[in-house]
């Protein structure tokens, strides 16, 4: 079946504009996830959907990263004013609540000029 | 915040030998989870141990949780250049709300 998907692939962008990064998660799956990975780093947590409740924002580096999740299915994670230091790879991943087991796309390549 | 970190950060092997990595984590757990990331393929999930099991095998790989030492060991036998990718722990924390929380990862390269 149909894995996690993300767009784009890549994204090249000035500085100080903004840019929207989207994810289709597996059909099916309650749970969506967002990561930023450096050249060489583990992964940052950036932002967590469960269902209906509330989101987990806990890593969003700054008030410039905001997440939405519409339908319970596709979510767009916005960087406004975009840094250089924002430049790397965004990773999405969708799982099934109660088996945890996280399903990663392929990720969006950022790169802030 | 990472709550696992492996070890080595990075392992070099000859194809053939087995390759072991380490995680330790610092809170309780449901469960341990394995994943590979190499340029072809991403991040792929690999095994869950949870809290109640001790060792589970897939194919060549064998894990090992000790939640007493609070870590588990990863062993990947008779290894194959194929294998060479960074491989991360991720911790399902107790009271988390079933947020992973990843390690940093061990780099490996199987040389042929």
């Amino acid at each position: 079946g149909a894995g996690v998907s993300q767009s784009p692939s890549n994204k090249v962008t000035e500085k100080g504009k903004d840019v929207e990064l989207r994810c289709d998660p597996i059909s099916g799956h309650t749970a969506l996830y967002w990561y930023r990975q450096s050249l060489g780093q583990g992964l940052e947590f950036l932002i967590y959907f469960q269902g209906n409740s509330a989101p987990d924002k806990s890593g969003l580096p700054s008030d410039r990263f905001s997440a939405e999740r519409t339908g319970g299915s596709v979510s767009t994670l916005t960087i406004q004013r975009t840094q250089q230091e924002d430049s790397a790879v965004y990773l999405c991943a969708s799982s099934f609540l109660g088996r945890n087991e996280q399903f990663f796309g392929p990720g969006t390549r950022l790169t802030v000029l | 915040s990472q709550q696992g970190e492996e070890d080595p950060q990075a392992l070099s092997i000859q194809e053939g030998e087995n390759a072991t990595m380490n995680c330790s984590y610092k809170t309780s757990i449901n469960n341990l989870q394995w994943y590979r990331q190499n340029s072809g393929r991403g991040l792929v999930h690999l095994i869950l141990i949870r809290s109640n099991e001790r060792e589970k095998h897939s194919g060549r790989l064998r894990v090992t949780l000790d939640t007493s030492k609070k870590s588990s060991s990863l062993l990947i036998t008779a290894s194959r250049a194929a294998d060479t990718a960074s491989y991360f722990c991720a911790t399902d924390a107790t009271g988390n709300n079933r947020k992973l929380i990843w390690g940093l990862g061990t780099s490996l390269a199987v040389n042929p």
